[in-house]
């Protein structure tokens, strides 16, 4: 079945650097991504939107120039926290719909751990 | 706009006992209903999902969820669980003409030997 990989699983990095983490779409093609952000103990939060081509939408409250979002390919999209601190560690999902674009068949990746010193 | 209410944070339940776990949602258009499981440190893995048609849905590892409308719930059930089954679950919604998730706080179920 279609999968979504991440990478990296986890990062540990220093306070100040920039940190990105890429999704992909196994055998299978993705115009739009989601990114979400999960605290410990805490549900998924969506952050942005993805968009093959064009400019990720971001939810209210997500700094867009903290967190950028590119979708350069139809199988790839990559997250990178600029000048990432401590209250950016978090677990990071995205997810990509299948089945031709349709919502209720998402699949989400496992997610990247990232710890910021 | 839509919102998901898993009403137990945390619930324990000892080996081979049936368990539920609550989710009701408000939405003032039609949705979808999900249930996700998530195991520690890792991505989220879908156990059932409500689209249309029988509103009792059965998923994987035994699990299944029935959609109430007029209670605007969707509770998921297994009659038997198993150590493997100790993880988070999630409720989430999505209006069928949306492209947007919105999960509840989850719930952690904790099967005790």
């Amino acid at each position: 079945g279609a999968v979504v990989s991440q990478h990296p699983s986890r990062v540990i990095c220093k306070s100040g650097t920039s940190v990105k983490i890429e999704c992909r779409s196994l055998d299978f093609q993705a115009t739009t991504m989601f990114w979400y952000r999960q605290f410990p103990k805490q549900s998924l939060m969506l952050m942005a939107t993805s968009n093959e081509g064009s400019k990720a939408t971001y939810e209210q409250g997500v700094e867009k120039d903290k967190f950028l979002i590119n979708h350069a390919s139809l199988t790839l999209s990559t997250l990178t926290v600029t000048s990432a601190h401590p209250e950016d560690s978090s677990f990071y999902i995205c997810s990509a719909p299948g089945l031709a674009g349709r919502m209720e068949t998402q699949y989400f990746g496992p997610g990247t751990r990232l710890l910021v010193l | 706009a839509q919102s998901v209410t898993q009403l137990d944070s945390q619930v324990p339940v000892f080996e081979e006992a049936p368990v539920e776990l609550r989710c009701n949602y408000s939405s003032s258009v039609s949705v979808y209903l999900f249930w996700y499981v998530q195991y520690p440190n890792q991505g989220l893995q879908l156990l059932l999902k409500y689209l249309s048609g029988s509103t009792l849905v059965k998923g994987i590892n035994g699990f299944e969820a029935e959609f109430n409308k007029s209670q605007t719930s969707f509770h998921l059930r297994k009659p038997s669980v198993h150590i493997s089954d100790t993880a988070e679950y999630f409720c989430a919604v999505i209006r069928n003409t949306g492209n947007q998730f919105y999960f509840g706080t989850g719930t952690s179920l904790t099967v005790i030997p």
